[in-house]
């Protein structure tokens, strides 16, 4: 069975500091990841996913992840936050064979202050 | 598209009345879920259709629950009677029937059980 653990159920961070967000995955099969953002009252939005071309994942609003198959993770990240940034991140994770639901971690609520 | 939309998006009954939650997913989709976010237990998937057909409802929590997908554009979550404990935030999400494909999501349906 797949599962995601998101390793941090908040992280707080300073306005321009680098955002490290926690995502390890477990797999029989070789997984699609991907990260989603929720904001307050709002449905998720797909941030990036991995599709196995590129170990490393530009997403949208200056996030990337890296796919690393011998840490079993995809950890998110992004230079240097921005109050904007402040939502609650999802990681999930979806199999091959034309079944398409994702399975979530927990979340991440990131807060960024001034 | 407008994207996949839910209605009503905020519910407010009383313990053992019937509640039903509409779902119209992106045209062309394949596939469709319905998911419950709670803070106690994340993000459940609940129950999922590919084609209108059900494949896997193991997610539902109990016989008062119930999904139906009647054509392509249209799906219900009913619950009845409806308890306290089913308070939580639905989400609908749609799919295309392709590997690694993300799901869009609707801005979900908040609902309060009294």
């Amino acid at each position: 069975a797949q599962s995601v653990t998101q390793l941090g159920s908040h992280v707080s961070v300073s306005e321009g500091a680098l955002v490290l967000l926690r995502c390890n995955y477990s797999s029989s099969v070789p997984p699609y990841l991907f990260w989603y953002v929720q904001y307050p009252n709002q449905g998720l939005q797909l941030l990036l996913k991995y599709t196995s071309a590129a170990t490393l994942v530009k997403g949208i609003n200056g996030f990337e992840a890296e796919f690393k198959k011998s840490e079993t993770s995809f950890h998110l990240t992004k230079p240097s936050a921005h109050m904007s940034d402040a939502a609650e991140y999802f990681c999930a994770v979806s199999q091959s064979g034309g079944y398409n639901k994702l399975i979530f971690g927990a979340g991440t609520r990131l807060a960024v202050h001034p | 598209d407008a994207g996949v939309i839910q209605s009503p998006r905020h519910e407010v009954t009383e313990m053992g009345q019937e509640v039903t939650l509409r779902c119209k997913p992106i045209s062309g989709h394949d596939y469709l879920f319905w998911y419950r976010q709670t803070m106690m237990r994340g993000l459940e998937l609940l129950i999922y259709f590919n084609n209108n057909v059900p494949i896997d409802d193991s997610g539902m929590p109990e016989d008062r629950f119930s999904a139906k997908m009647p054509n392509a554009s249209f799906s219900t979550l009913k619950i009845q009677p409806s308890e306290p404990r089913d308070s939580a935030v639905y989400f609908c999400a749609s799919s295309l029937a392709r590997d690694n494909t993300e799901a869009f999501f609707g801005q979900g349906t908040r609902l309060t059980v009294v």
